[in-house]
């Protein structure tokens, strides 16, 4: 069966920091995968999806960045945080519809 | 823009009733939808998918699409204290995205 994890499981950064987090999937091949934040109280926002190796589609502009060095790895950067930044990061991957499985998530707390 | 909303709540439930939770889209042409549950600090769980109009019961829980008036339904039978979370209606919106409703907020008071 398949599995995703995501690390770490909470993180508090100062303003200006970096940030690696990161999204490992187990069970499946070229899955696509997505990174969202949900802001305390507020819906899903997708900010990063991908197809495969290399693959990355940006959905809001701002800091974060995203990459895809391994078939199932997902991993979100950035290179200075702001204090907007803070939220719950989830990893997602696509089942065989196009139903979304989502990990633990990680929960970021800029200060 | 395409949009799913969902009435925030809260809704509260007694104990054993039906909750039903609802939501709308704009996306005429979406062919998949779903509902995830969340339980406060955790991430969103799949509950229920649905294809086609009519009903899809799974357990306690009923699925209902109606794509003519682009409306879609949950409810959950025989409510449990366990079942206070919020549920996200999440509608396909191409091969590889789905967009989310904002959830909706459920308290079973026992």
């Amino acid at each position: 069966s398949q599995t995703i994890h995501q690390w770490p499981a909470t993180l508090v950064q100062p303003v200006g920091s970096p940030l690696s987090l990161e999204c490992t999937v187990e069970g499946t091949s070229n899955p696509n995968l997505y990174w969202y934040r949900q802001a305390a109280g507020r819906g899903l926002q997708l900010l990063f999806y991908s197809v495969g190796i290399g693959q990355i589609s940006s959905e809001v502009p701002q800091n974060l960045s995203a990459s895809r060095p391994q078939d199932r790895q997902f991993i979100l950067s950035s290179k200075k945080l702001l204090l907007s930044d803070s939220g719950f990061y989830l990893c997602a991957w696509q089942g065989q519809g196009i139903e979304q499985y989502f990990g633990p998530g990680t929960r970021l707390t800029v200060t | 823009q395409k949009e799913v909303e969902q009435n925030s709540g809260p809704l509260s439930v007694p104990e054993g009733a039906i909750a039903s939770l609802n939501c709308t889209y704009s996306d005429r042409g979406s062919q998949s939808f779903f509902w995830y549950r969340q339980y406060s600090g955790k991430s969103p769980e799949l509950i229920m998918s649905i294809y086609s109009n009519g009903d899809k019961e799974d357990g306690r829980f009923t699925a209902q699409l109606n794509k003519a008036s682009q409306y879609v339904s949950l409810l959950i039978r025989d409510s449990q204290p366990s079942d206070s979370a919020t549920y996200l209606c999440a509608v396909g919106s191409s091969a590889s995205k789905i967009i989310f409703g904002s959830g909706t907020r459920l308290s079973i008071r026992p």
